[in-house]
């Protein structure tokens, strides 16, 4: 079974529009952490939000976790060129059992906004 | 910023060669991890690293795998004989805090691998 799965796996808006994307996952998580990725670059930690924590807010970025749908949405405001980029959801198990600060990756959602 | 550093940026080695890759964590992380990214494909955990030694490896870290701190700065990854399918971006990761995993992993520019 596959741990972070993101929809929509492409996106195209304009600038000032929100973009929302989904990721679902099929196992209990600690926390689940999105990041982006702007070509040919490295992986850019944005948010990390808790298994006890149902919203979070950083600057333009809305994390949501709902974990009885085991599923988690990242919301963009007013987006900017600069936004464009993939996005990836990660999760963390927990310590314990088989992970230890293992991050298991979504496909990942590639986000054009258009100026 | 801090950065995490990864040293060459391309990588191209023959088929059955040994290749070393090398990261620079952030100065104050104990916790160190290598990924990689088969083009078009996810972010795939490697192995992870804590107080010289694994703490941590998926089934792709095989015996061909190795990891070493050769001092108090870098980080390696070293295949023993690179196969075709090893041909992939590799990135180094570095955390504060392990175990609990509540603090964000900090990832290099990566190094792009390519196989002959």
């Amino acid at each position: 079974s596959q741990q972070g799965e993101e929809d929509p796996q492409a996106l195209s808006i304009q600038e000032g529009e929100n973009a929302t994307m989904n990721c679902s996952y099929k196992t209990s998580i600690n926390n689940l952490q999105w990041y982006r990725q702007n070509s040919g670059r490295g992986l850019v930690h944005l948010i990390l939000i808790r298994s006890n924590e149902r919203e979070k807010h950083s600057g333009r970025l809305r994390v949501t976790l709902d974990t009885s749908k085991k599923s988690s949405s990242l919301l963009i405001t007013a987006s900017r060129a600069a936004d464009t980029a993939s996005y990836f959801c990660a999760t963390y198990l927990g310590p314990g059992g088989t992970s230890y600060g293992k991050l298991t990756f979504g496909q990942g959602t590639i986000l054009t906004v258009h100026p | 910023e801090p950065e995490v550093t990864q040293t060459p940026s391309h990588q191209v080695t023959q088929m059955g060669q040994e290749v070393i890759l090398r990261c620079v964590p952030i100065s104050n992380h104990l916790y160190f991890y290598w990924y990689r990214q088969i083009l078009g494909q996810k972010v795939e955990f490697l192995v992870s690293f804590y107080n010289n030694e694994i703490s941590e490896k998926s089934e792709i870290f095989d015996d061909q795998f190795s990891v070493e701190r050769p001092d108090g700065s870098n980080f390696t990854l070293k295949i023993r004989s690179t196969k075709l399918e090893d041909s992939a971006m590799y990135f180094c990761a570095s955390s504060e805090v392990y175990g609990i995993g509540n603090q964000p992993q900090h990832f290099g520019d990566g190094t792009r691998l390519s196989i002959l």
